[in-house]
């Protein structure tokens, strides 16, 4: 299985600045994918990051907010862009092998003050 | 769309005991996959067990085992021999066999109980 490598682990971060988190994966990978986990709740996707292409968002997600950058198959970073509180989450990557269960890095919590 | 349910918010466990938890699923699809993910305080999303559902018989992994009913839609985790390690959210997910995009259910929080 992948081992995913996610950082930073957490930050707290000003209203209106930008925070980039970064996910390595120490095998090549098709697919990762970044996910939301508001407190309390459970994991949405954002967005699937496809390398050598644009990435793949879900409704209510958007390119401008979350900018999404994947150089190639072992590397991915999500931006979260002009924060504000309620931006407050846990930020998961994941990767995963067609038909392999994905497997997740550690999680950013991302604190906006 | 597919949709995840996971109809206990919480549930609680003497050490040692065994425990059941609930999941739902609706699909249109007849070829999916279906995962327990077990997230402890340290918000590290593990994976516990996973289920084709192509196959009939029920995964097992160690202590944890599924009751998958395809017909019903439903995919209920049993952990025996409940351990104080055990305490953590339990996330119900799907995946298509054509996608790997995963759809989770709400979560159930796990106490136990020494």
């Amino acid at each position: 299985s992948a081992v995913i490598s996610q950082k930073p682990s957490r930050d707290i971060c000003q209203r209106g600045t930008s925070l980039t988190i970064q996910c390595q994966v120490d095998s090549q990978v098709t697919m990762m994918f970044w996910y939301r986990q508001q407190p309390g709740q459970s994991l949405t996707l954002i967005a699937t990051a496809n390398q050598g292409s644009e990435a793949t968002y879900e409704s209510g997600f958007v390119i401008d907010k979350f900018p999404i950058s994947r150089p190639n198959l072992t590397f991915s970073t999500l931006t979260v862009s002009n924060m504000s509180p309620e931006d407050s989450s846990i930020y998961l990557c994941s990767a995963g092998i067609r038909n392999q269960p994905q497997h997740f890095g550690d999680g950013t919590r991302l604190s906006i003050l | 769309a597919q949709t995840v349910t996971q109809s206990q918010p919480e549930m609680s466990v003497q050490e040692a005991e065994t425990v059941t938890l609930s999941c739902t699923y609706d699909t249109s699809e007849s070829d999916y996959y279906l995962f327990w993910y077990k997230q402890p305080p340290s918000r590290q999303m593990i994976l516990v067990i996973r289920q084709e559902a192509y196959k009939q018989q029920n995964a097992t992994e160690n202590r944890f085992s599924v009751n998958f009913q395809k017909a019903a839609k439903s995919f209920s985790l049993k952990i025996s021999d409940s351990q104080l390690g055990d305490a953590a959210m339990y996330f119900c997910a799907y995946r298509e066999t054509s996608g790997s995009r995963l759809t989770f259910g709400e979560g159930t929080q796990l106490t136990v109980n020494p």
